[in-house]
């Protein structure tokens, strides 16, 4: 079964720029989630989508953060302006459709984001 | 805010050691605690989910255990190998609320 697959592994950019990051879930899992893990700290999520609707964006900095997930399937995370403060890993994960805190999330490799 | 807490920060130990760490949380509204590992440019895996007081679960040279009404979770590791060597996060919390410990990394001189 194919993992989680994530799209550029590296990026850096300059502040003020504009990112874009792409995460394709394991086939047949509903819910995916984009987090965010600075260096010494544990990955925060920034939103979770059941389907294609959002079941949880509380930590996402919406004046410059987006997500989509058009179709149910894959999804991307944006960042416009990036910040040299959303320099970190961004981990996205899936799981089987239920969504509740039992089940288990498989992750992708990441993207590590610098910002100079 | 939830709090969950790793201790320790990091680990170093020799090839054949056996280690553990610590996961601890707020008892309330527990519901479940999962335990992965992050290798070094690899993806997170998933080790063990715990749901009940008393779980204890075991894979390989790992094993975990689970106590809900004080609030922690020890991973064990015996007899510690070099490819042991990661950074092992849990992540649990309230209800259907979970939150990723800052994690423990791990060290294994050969």
């Amino acid at each position: 079964e194919a993992g989680v697959a994530q799209s550029p592994r590296y990026k850096i950019i300059e502040k003020r720029q504009s990112v874009a990051f792409w995460c394709n879930p394991i086939s047949g899992h509903a819910t995916l989630y984009w987090y965010q893990q600075i260096l010494g700290q544990g990955p925060k999520l920034l939103i979770q989508f059941q389907n294609n609707g959002v079941v949880d964006d509380s930590q996402l900095p919406k004046d410059r953060f987006s997500a989509e997930r058009l179709k149910g399937v894959d999804s991307t995370l944006k960042i416009q302006p990036a910040k040299l403060e959303d320099s970190a890993v961004y981990l996205c994960a899936s799981s089987l459709v239920r969504a509740l805190p039992t089940d288990t999330q498989y992750f992708g490799p990441g993207t590590r984001l610098t910002v100079l | 805010i939830l709090n969950v807490e790793q201790s320790p920060q990091s680990l170093h130990v020799q090839e054949g050691d056996s280690t553990n760490f610590t996961c601890s949380f707020p008892s309330s509204n527990f519901y479940a605690l999962h335990w992965y590992r992050w290798e070094t440019a690899k993806s997170p895996e998933a080790l063990f989910v715990m749901t009940l007081n008393g779980d204890e679960k075991k894979k390989g040279r790992i094993s975990a255990t689970l106590n809900t009404k004080e609030g922690y979770s020890y991973l064990y590791i015996k007899g510690s190998q070099p490819e042991d060597s990661a950074t092992y996060l849990c992540l649990t919390g309230n209800g259907n609320k979970l939150v990723f410990g800052a994690g423990t990394i791990l060290r294994v001189k050969s």
